[in-house]
């Protein structure tokens, strides 16, 4: 199987900030990488797949980088909306894995 | 416009079974694959398997093989988990989720809670 590994697994900022996550997978999986953002007592909102491109309706503060088995998400300028806990996800091949998830506090 | 809507909570005991629907809208069941994800109280994301449901064809996670059964209903476009000899550790939200290999997931369900407890 493949490991995703996430960091930070939790992460404290301000209104306005700008924030990185970071995603390593065990092995290459090329772009086949998604992004999530999940809400408590929410279902996961998709926001980026193909490590860098952005579902429909997500805003443009959000962006993905990287390829193979580096990958990285950036909140352009948090906003309260923001906070939330993020999960990367690769589907490569099966079974599909995810990260252990990053949550994102406010200062 | 696509939707995935999901059967309602429930409570089993140990050793028993649950099935959980998921119902799709748009043109989910005739191109796409459902996958089953679990997330346990605090925990994170457990991708458990798919189906493709023009197909019938299924892929189980190795954690699950043997215990877990996915299927569909094309002509209700609904898809099914059903995940038998439950113990305590299977009390989670499942949610059916549009996606597999080389398919973003796209769109999810609102989940379903499942108890188990004596």
């Amino acid at each position: 199987d493949i490991q995703m590994t996430q960091s930070p697994s939790s992460l404290s900022a301000s209104v306005g900030d700008r924030v990185t996550i970071t995603c390593r997978a065990s092995q290459d999986i090329s772009n086949y990488l998604a992004w999530f953002q999940q809400k408590p007592g929410k279902a996961p909102k998709s926001l980026i797949y193909a490590a860098s491109s952005l579902q429909s309706g997500v805003p443009s503060k959000f962006s993905g980088s990287g390829s193979g088995t580096d990958f990285t998400l950036t909140i352009s300028s948090l906003q309260p909306e923001d906070f939330a806990i993020y999960y990367c996800q690769q589907y490569d091949s099966h079974p599909l894995t995810f990260g252990g998830g990053t949550k994102v506090e406010i200062k | 416009q696509v939707q995935l809507v999901q059967s309602g909570a429930e409570v089993k005991r140990p050793g028993s079974s649950v099935k959980v629907s998921c119902k799709a809208s748009g043109d989910t069941f005739s191109s796409y694959a459902i996958s089953w994800v679990r997330q346990a109280p605090g925990q994170g994301l457990e991708w458990m398997g798919r189906i493709i449901p023009v197909l019938d064809l299924t892929k189980y996670a190795q954690k699950f093989q043997g215990r877990v059964s996915l299927s569909a209903d094309k002509s209700t476009s609904t898809a099914f988990m059903e995940l038998s000899s439950l113990k305590s550790e299977d009390t989670a939200v499942y949610y059916c989720a549009r996606g597999d290999t080389g398919l973003a997931t796209d769109y999810w369900g609102q989940g379903t809670l499942v108890t188990v407890s004596s």
